[in-house]
C-alpha cells in the first residue's frame, strides 16, 4: 500500500518553463516532507524540505507548496534547465519514533533545450 | 573517500550464490539504512541501524541478512536470491535514525540475479 502518491510518472518541459510535480498523502501523522533529486548512476540527494506549519518554502528556483487540508504538496521548478533533468522523489516522515522516510514512486523530469 | 561509498557498483549472481554488498560512510553519522530501488516502484526501506543496533526490519525476506559492525560500515549479505530481487540497492546514512535528519545516499549497487 503506497502511502505517498506521486504524479506524474514522467514530465517533459521546455527550457525556461515551470516543472510541477505533485504528491498526496493520507496519513496525517506525517510531519516532515523532503524532496530528493536523483541523477542517473547516483543515489538520491536532498533537494528541499518543508514542515506542515508553513504553506510554502523557496530555495532558489525550487519551491515547495504545501496544502495541509488537502494533504497535498508539490515541487515547482522555475526556469527549468537541462541540468535539472533527473528523477525527483517526494517523501514523508511520520512522527511516531519510527521516523524512516516513505518515498513516492518518483517523477522522471526531462528538460529539453 | 568522502560521503557514502558502496561496493561493488555492479553485481551479477546466480540464485545459489552467496555474495555481500558493502557500504561505508565517512560522515561521522550514527544511523545507516538499506533501501531497494526497483523499476516502477517506490524506494523501499529494508533495514535501519542506529548506533550499530538494528531498529527496523521492514519485513525483508531472510535471504537478505544485514550486518553493522560499527557506525561507519554496513553490509548486506545475500544468499539464494530470486530473479525478482534484481534491483539497485542503496545505502544511506544520517546523523541519527530520525527522518528530520538528511539522509545521504551512496551511488548504489546494481544487482542482477540470473
Amino acid at each position: 500500500q503506497q502511502q505517498v502518491k506521486q504524479s506524474p510518472q514522467s514530465l517533459i518541459v521546455q527550457k525556461g518553463g515551470i516543472s510541477i510535480i505533485n504528491c498526496a498523502y493520507e496519513n496525517t501523522a506525517f510531519d516532515y516532507f523532503p524532496w530528493y533529486q536523483q541523477f542517473p548512476g547516483k543515489g538520491p540527494a536532498l533537494l528541499i524540505a518543508i514542515r506542515p506549519d508553513v504553506s510554502e518554502k523557496k530555495e532558489g528556483r525550487f519551491t515547495i507548496s504545501f496544502n495541509k487540508s488537502a494533504k497535498q504538496f508539490s515541487l515547482h521548478i522555475m526556469d527549468s534547465q537541462p541540468g535539472d533533468s533527473a528523477t525527483y522523489f517526494c517523501a514523508a516522515v511520520m512522527d511516531t519514533g519510527r521516523r524512516a522516510l516513505t518515498f513516492g514512486s518518483g517523477t522522471r523530469l526531462q528538460v529539453q533545450p | 573517500e568522502t560521503g557514502v561509498t558502496q561496493t561493488p557498483r555492479h553485481l551479477v549472481m546466480g540464485m545459489t550464490n552467496k555474495k555481500s554488498l558493502k557500504c561505508e560512510q565517512h560522515l561521522g553519522h550514527n544511523a545507516m539504512y538499506w533501501y531497494k530501488q526497483s523499476a516502477k516502484k517506490p524506494l523501499e526501506l529494508m533495514f535501519v541501524y542506529n548506533f550499530k543496533e538494528q531498529t527496523e526490519n521492514n519485513s525483508v525476506p531472510s535471504r537478505f541478512s544485514p550486518e553493522c559492525p560499527n557506525s561507519s560500515h554496513l553490509f548486506l549479505h545475500l544468499h539464494t536470491l530470486q530473479p525478482e530481487d534484481s534491483a539497485l540497492y542503496l545505502c544511506a546514512s544520517s546523523q541519527a535514525a530520525s527522518g528530520e535528519y538528511e539522509q545521504y545516499f551512496g551511488p548504489g549497487t546494481r544487482l542482477t540475479v540470473t
